[in-house]
C-alpha cells in the first residue's frame, strides 16, 4: 500500500490570507495525481488531475503544482475566503484504477 | 443526470444483522469503488470494480462482498455487522484513471 502523506493535518487561516499545503508520495512508478475538495456534510469533489512532472494547474483561486521527481504537490489558495473552508485531499494513482488517499488537510477560514 | 446516487442515507443496525448497501451511477462509467470514511483515517478503499464483471479487494475489504450488478449498480454487503463497521460509506465512479465522483455517503452505526 503506497504511503500518501498530506500536511498539515488542519490549518487556521484568516480571510483575506493566502495559504498552501503539501501532499508526499514515493517518487517511484508515479502515474497521476488527484485533489479533491471535500466540504463538510458533503461529497468529495475533483479539483484537478496531475500527471506531469512541472504540471501546473489553476481553478479561481486555487492552483497546484506538481514535482514527480521529489514525490510532492503543492495545493494553493490565494486571498481565502470563508467558502475555502474544506478538507483537501490528495490521491494517487496505484496500479490500473485504484486512489490511495492522504488523509487529507482541514482548512478553516476565519472571517 | 443524478450522478451518483446511494441507498439509504442513515441506517442504524445491531451487532450481527445484515445489509446491503446500494449505488448507481449514471454517467455510463467503467469502474465503480466502496470507501468508508472514518475520524482520523481519511478515505479507505473498501472493493472496486474495474468494469462490469469484476471486481477486487481494496485496503480494508474484511468484513464486506460486493456486488457489480451491471455497469449502473454497485452493491456493497455487511453480513455480520459489527461495531467497527461504524462509519460514512461512500460509492464512487469513474473512467479509466480519470476523476472520481462521489456519491452523497450512507452514515451507519452498528450497536
Amino acid at each position: 500500500i503506497l504511503n500518501v502523506e498530506q500536511s498539515p493535518q488542519s490549518l487556521h487561516v484568516q480571510e483575506g490570507d493566502s495559504t498552501n499545503f503539501t501532499c508526499s508520495f514515493p517518487s517511484s512508478n508515479f502515474y497521476a495525481l488527484h485533489w479533491y475538495r471535500w466540504e463538510t456534510a458533503k461529497s468529495p469533489e475533483a479539483l484537478f488531475v496531475m500527471t506531469l512532472n512541472g504540471d501546473e494547474k489553476k481553478k479561481g483561486r486555487i492552483s497546484a503544482t506538481l514535482n514527480t521527481k521529489e514525490g510532492y504537490s503543492y495545493l494553493y489558495i490565494k486571498g481565502s475566503q470563508p467558502e475555502d473552508s474544506a478538507t483537501y485531499l490528495c490521491a494517487l494513482i496505484q496500479g490500473a484504477q485504484k486512489l490511495v488517499f492522504g488523509q487529507g488537510t482541514r482548512l478553516t477560514i476565519n472571517p | 443526470n443524478a450522478g451518483v446516487t446511494q441507498t439509504p442515507k442513515f441506517q442504524v443496525l445491531k451487532t450481527g444483522q445484515s445489509m446491503t448497501l446500494q449505488c448507481a451511477q449514471d454517467m455510463n462509467h467503467n469502474s465503480m469503488y466502496w470507501y468508508r470514511q472514518d475520524p482520523g483515517m481519511g478515505l479507505r478503499l473498501i472493493y472496486y470494480s474495474a468494469s462490469e464483471g469484476t471486481t477486487d479487494k481494496g485496503e480494508v475489504p474484511n468484513g464486506y462482498n460486493v456486488s457489480r450488478l451491471n455497469k449502473r449498480e454497485f452493491s456493497l454487503r455487511l453480513e455480520s455487522a459489527a461495531p467497527s463497521q461504524t462509519s460514512v460509506y461512500f460509492c464512487a465512479s469513474s473512467e479509466t484513471r480519470t476523476v472520481q465522483y462521489f456519491g452523497p455517503g450512507t452514515r451507519l452505526t452498528v450497536t
